[in-house]
C-alpha cells in the first residue's frame, strides 16, 4: 500500500509570492491534516478536512488555506508570503480522523526569501 | 485549547539503560495520546498510543502510562538501543477537535 506524499519535497520562494502545496494521502484514508514544523515551535496545527469537509483550524492568519477534493487529496496554499513561513510543512492522513492512526507524509520544505 | 509540556528536552541515555520522558496536558476532555518518533530528516511515526480509559500500554520495550487525574502521560523506553535515537513527540486530542496537540519533543541520544 503506497504511503501519503506530498508534492513537490522542495520549495524556494520570495516574500510576497504564494505557494500551493499538495498531499495524497493513503488509498481509503478521508481525513487530511496539515502540521507546520519549526525548530522553535515544533509541530503546529494547521487544518483538517474530512470528506471535502474543514472540521477544525489552528491558530494561523487567513494567509493559511486549504481544501480538499472527492477523491481525499488535498491542497493547502499560503498566500503573500512572509520570511516566518519557512518551515517544513507535513500532511497526515487517517481512516476517520484523530483516534485513529495519523500516518505522516514526508513533508515540503518551504524556504522564504 | 489544549496546551502540551514536553519534559526533558534532550535526554542522553547510555545503551542498554532506560529513557523516560514526561508530558502533561491541559485539557481534561482530551482521551487519546499518542506518541512519535522522528529520525532525522524522516518523517514522524506513531510507535505507541494510549486511550483515556486505559492507564497502561506496553509494546516489547516501550510503554506509556497515563494519570488522567494529573493530567500527565509518560514513554518509557527500556534496554535502549542506537537505533532508539531520535526526536520523540507527545501529543494530545478530545476525539471531537479532529486535531492532535503536540510537544515541543525530547532529542534522545543513545550513547554506545
Amino acid at each position: 500500500k503506497a504511503g501519503v506524499t506530498q508534492t513537490p519535497r522542495y520549495l524556494i520562494k520570495t516574500r510576497g509570492q504564494q505557494v500551493t502545496l499538495s498531499c495524497s494521502p493513503i488509498s481509503g484514508h478521508r481525513s487530511v491534516s496539515w502540521y507546520q514544523q519549526t525548530p522553535g515551535q515544533g509541530l503546529q496545527f494547521l487544518f483538517e478536512y474530512f470528506s471535502e469537509t474543514q472540521r477544525n483550524k489552528g491558530n494561523f492568519p487567513g494567509r493559511f488555506s486549504g481544501r480538499q477534493f472527492s477523491n481525499s487529496r488535498s491542497e493547502m496554499n499560503v498566500s503573500t508570503l512572509e520570511l516566518g513561513d519557512s518551515a517544513l510543512y507535513l500532511c497526515a492522513s487517517s481512516w476517520a480522523g484523530v483516534g485513529d492512526t495519523q500516518y505522516f507524509g514526508p513533508g515540503t520544505r518551504l524556504t522564504v526569501l | 485549547g489544549e496546551n502540551v509540556e514536553q519534559h526533558p528536552s534532550t535526554l542522553s541515555v547510555q545503551e542498554g539503560d532506560s529513557a523516560v520522558i514526561k508530558c502533561t496536558y491541559s485539557d481534561s476532555a482530551s482521551n487519546y495520546f499518542p506518541w512519535y518518533k522522528q529520525e532525522l530528516g524522516k518523517r514522524p511515526q506513531l510507535i505507541i498510543d494510549i486511550r483515556s480509559n486505559v492507564g497502561e500500554k506496553k509494546d516489547q520495550r516501550i510503554a506509556v502510562t497515563l494519570n488522567k487525574t494529573a493530567k500527565h502521560f509518560s514513554l518509557h523506553i527500556t534496554e535502549t538501543q542506537p537505533e532508539d535515537s531520535a526526536v520523540y513527540f507527545c501529543a494530545a486530542s478530545n476525539f471531537n477537535d479532529y486535531k492532535l496537540s503536540f510537544g515541543a519533543g525530547t532529542t534522545v541520544t543513545v550513547r554506545a
